[in-house]
C-alpha cells in the first residue's frame, strides 16, 4: 500500500502565478483534506472533500480552491500566489465518517511550495 | 479561541522519560491526537485517544487526558535518539455530516541527547 502520495514534492513559483498540487489518497480512503504548514508552525486546515464536493472549509481566501475526482484523488489550486503562501502543503485521507478508521487521518509527505 | 497550546522545546537524555504537554480549547472535540514530524517529512500518527477516556498506553507511549482542564500529555518512556522530532498535539473538531477538521498546536521540538 503506497499510502498517501503527493506531487510535486518541491516547486518554486513567483508572485502572481498559479499552482496545482495533487494528491492520491490511501487505498480504501474516500475523504481527502488539505492542510497548510508554514515554517515553524503547526498545520492549518484548508478544506475537506468527500463525494467530489467541498464539505468543510477553513479560514482561507477564495484563491485556494480544490477538486476531487471520481477515483477520490484531489487537487489543490492556489491562484495569484503571494509570498506568504510559501509553505508545506499536506494532503490527508481517511475513510468516510461512520466507517471503521474514519477518525484517523493518514498524511502524505507534502508538497513544499516556495513563492519568490 | 482556536489555539491549541504546546511548549516549544524539550530536551532530555537518552533513556529518560519525556513528557510533552498540550492544552486544547474545544470541549466538544471527539478525538485528540499526537503526531510526529521528522525533518522534511509529513506527519506520522503516533497515537490518539477518544474524549471519553482518560488514559491510553501503547508500548512506550502513554497518553493522559484531563477533560476538565482540557489538558493532554504524551509520555515517552526510555526515550531514544530516534525519538528526536517535532511532536504535534491535535484536536478533532466535529463538523456537519462527514466533516471534521484537526486543529494542531505549533509543535514541541524534542531533543534527545546521547
Amino acid at each position: 500500500d503506497a499510502g498517501v502520495t503527493q506531487s510535486p514534492t518541491h516547486l518554486i513559483k513567483t508572485r502572481g502565478q498559479q499552482v496545482t498540487l495533487r494528491c492520491s489518497p490511501k487505498s480504501g480512503h474516500d475523504t481527502v483534506s488539505w492542510y497548510q504548514q508554514a515554517l515553524g508552525q503547526g498545520p492549518q486546515f484548508i478544506f475537506q472533500y468527500y463525494e467530489e464536493e467541498e464539505r468543510q472549509r477553513g479560514n482561507f481566501p477564495d484563491r485556494f480552491s480544490g477538486h476531487q475526482f471520481p477515483n477520490y484523488s484531489s487537487e489543490l489550486n492556489v491562484n495569484a500566489l503571494l509570498l506568504g503562501d510559501s509553505a508545506l502543503y499536506l494532503c490527508a485521507s481517511s475513510p468516510g465518517w461512520g466507517r471503521s478508521g474514519a477518525n484517523v487521518l493518514t498524511f502524505g509527505a507534502g508538497s513544499r511550495l516556495t513563492v519568490l | 479561541g482556536e489555539d491549541v497550546e504546546q511548549s516549544l522545546f524539550l530536551s532530555v537524555r537518552e533513556g529518560d522519560s519525556s513528557v510533552i504537554n498540550c492544552t486544547y480549547t474545544d470541549s466538544s472535540s471527539t478525538y485528540l491526537y499526537w503526531y510526529k514530524q521528522e525533518p522534511g517529512a509529513g506527519l506520522q500518527l503516533l497515537t490518539y485517544i477518544f474524549s471519553n477516556m482518560d488514559m491510553k498506553q501503547d508500548q512506550r507511549l502513554t497518553v493522559l487526558l484531563n477533560k476538565k482542564d482540557k489538558h493532554l500529555s504524551l509520555r515517552i518512556a526510555d526515550t531514544q535518539t530516534g525519538d528526536s522530532a517535532i511532536y504535534f498535539c491535535a484536536e478533532r473538531r466535529p463538523g456537519s455530516g462527514n466533516t471534521g477538521k484537526l486543529i494542531f498546536g505549533q509543535g514541541t521540538t524534542l531533543q534527545v541527547k546521547p
